[in-house]
């Protein structure tokens, strides 16, 4: 089956740091990449399209300057949270799907985010 | 109205039953349903995709279909306290560039 890895799982930064995470799709191309983020309790929000090649499309509300994201290939988006604040705290989620029509979202194991 | 809406629960059915999860999405032209669970502090994980009317069984897991109400369910089973988590209906939404669109979510707690 299709399979994400993000990495890292868990991450603590201080105040005012910046933090990649990593997205891969182990077993399949991915042109599109979906960043997510979820606060506790609280359900799915989609942040970002990653396109491969391209710029990434942002949701509405979410800041492409402190969100930036990179995918340069067909396997790997980043995603880095610039300058950090405890508000960024949260859980990060990257998902993809194979390229096949009606291919279901695959979702990594998530990174969750402490900013101190 | 919610492009893709569930009811948010708790939904709280004793060990052994069968838990009913409904979900409801806007999109008349939508072709492509899924359903995801997801246990506290982990990332979503596929349970069942389903494209046509009618029902689909996967193991002690159903979803059922009607495009002409728009809506779809999924049954369980023979309900364990391992099924305890949150599940997210979600569904391809034309009218949101054909992103995959999540419902709020039922969580769901089976108690032994």
């Amino acid at each position: 089956g299709a399979v994400v890895s993000q990495h890292p799982s868990r991450v603590i930064c201080k105040s005012g740091t910046s933090v990649k995470i990593e997205c891969r799709s182990l077993d399949f191309q991915a042109t599109t990449m979906f960043w997510y983020r979820q606060f506790p309790k609280q359900s799915l929000m989609l942040m970002a399209t990653s396109n491969e090649g391209s710029k990434a499309t942002y949701e509405q509300g979410v800041e492409k300057d402190k969100f930036l994201i990179n995918h340069a290939s067909l396997t790997l988006s980043t995603l880095t949270v610039t300058s950090a604040h405890p508000e960024d705290s949260s859980f990060y989620i990257c998902s993809a799907s194979p390229q096949i029509k009606n291919s279901p979202l695959h979702f990594g194991n998530g990174t969750r985010l402490t900013v101190t | 109205q919610k492009e893709v809406e569930q009811n948010s629960g708790p939904l709280s059915v004793p060990e052994g039953a069968i838990a009913s999860l409904n979900c409801t999405y806007s999109d008349r032209v939508s072709q492509s349903f899924f359903w995801y669970r997801q246990y506290s502090g982990k990332s979503p994980e596929l349970i069942m995709s389903i494209y046509s009317n009618g029902d689909k069984e996967d193991g002690r897991f159903t979803a059922q279909l009607n495009k002409a109400s728009q809506y779809v369910s999924l049954l369980i089973r023979d309900s364990q306290p391992s099924d305890s988590a949150t599940y997210l209906c979600a569904v391809n939404i034309k009218a949101a560039g054909n992103k995959l669109t999540f419902g709020g979510g039922t969580r769901v707690l089976v108690k032994p």
